[in-house]
């Protein structure tokens, strides 16, 4: 079946500027995670739902970044006013439980 | 909250050889430990997991070992091969909540 996708793959944009990364998760999946990963890094928590509902955004970098999910499915993160420090892989994943996470593709974006 | 720590960061090992990843956790209610596998550029994915009503689990040559009363839980990679070569990050789930938390991660470098 399908898995967890992510759009778009690259995203090169001007520091300033917002941007969007979208998450489709692999249908039937409750639980939906997003981690940002820098070059040779780890896997930095940002923000998860359960459902629709978000009860963990402690990882969240600042209050550019902002994150929903409807119909408990698709999510977008957004990222305001972006800076170069932001420039990362940023991954999805989804899970059926909140155990086994299965990931996404990733975003790499590159802020100028 | 849950911490979780893992050792070594860069492990290099001859090929044929053993590799040992070890990783402790802070939360005894911890009860879902997952190793994930990340291959250069590609994203996450999980190669075993274990419980915490469960001391080992094996497929082929990897295997994974839980102490729950010690709080730490190891990956064992025998007959090492060069498809091994990947970073690995092993991750621990609180019981009270869904969301995993990842160890910093392990390169692991197979010499041929």
């Amino acid at each position: 079946g399908a898995g967890v996708s992510q759009s778009p793959s690259n995203k090169v944009t001007e520091k300033g500027k917002d941007v969007e990364l979208r998450c489709d998760p692999i249908s039937g999946h409750t639980a939906l995670y997003w981690y940002r990963q820098s070059l040779g890094q780890g896997l930095e928590f940002l923000i998860y739902f359960q459902g629709n509902s978000a009860p963990d955004k402690s990882g969240l970098p600042s209050d550019r970044f902002s994150a929903e999910r409807t119909g408990g499915s698709v999510s977008t993160l957004t990222i305001q006013r972006t800076q170069q420090e932001d420039s990362a892989v940023y991954l999805c994943a989804s899970s059926p439980s909140g155990e086994t996470q299965y990931f996404g593709p990733g975003t790499r974006l590159l802020v100028l | 909250g849950e911490n979780v720590e893992q050792h070594p960061s860069t492990l290099s090992v001859q090929e044929g050889d053993s590799a040992v990843i070890k990783c402790t956790y802070s939360d005894s209610a911890s009860n879902y430990f997952p190793w994930y596998k990340q291959e250069l550029g590609k994203r996450p994915q999980l190669i075993i997991d274990i419980r915490s009503n469960v001391g080992e689990k094996k497929d082929q040559r990897i295997a994974v070992t839980l102490n729950k009363t010690a709080k730490h839980f190891s990956l064992h990679i025998t007959e090492t091969q060069p498809e091994d070569s990947a970073v690995y990050f092993c991750a621990a789930t609180p019981r009270s909540a869904s969301k995993i938390i990842f160890g910093s991660g392990t390169r692991l470098s197979i010499r041929p």
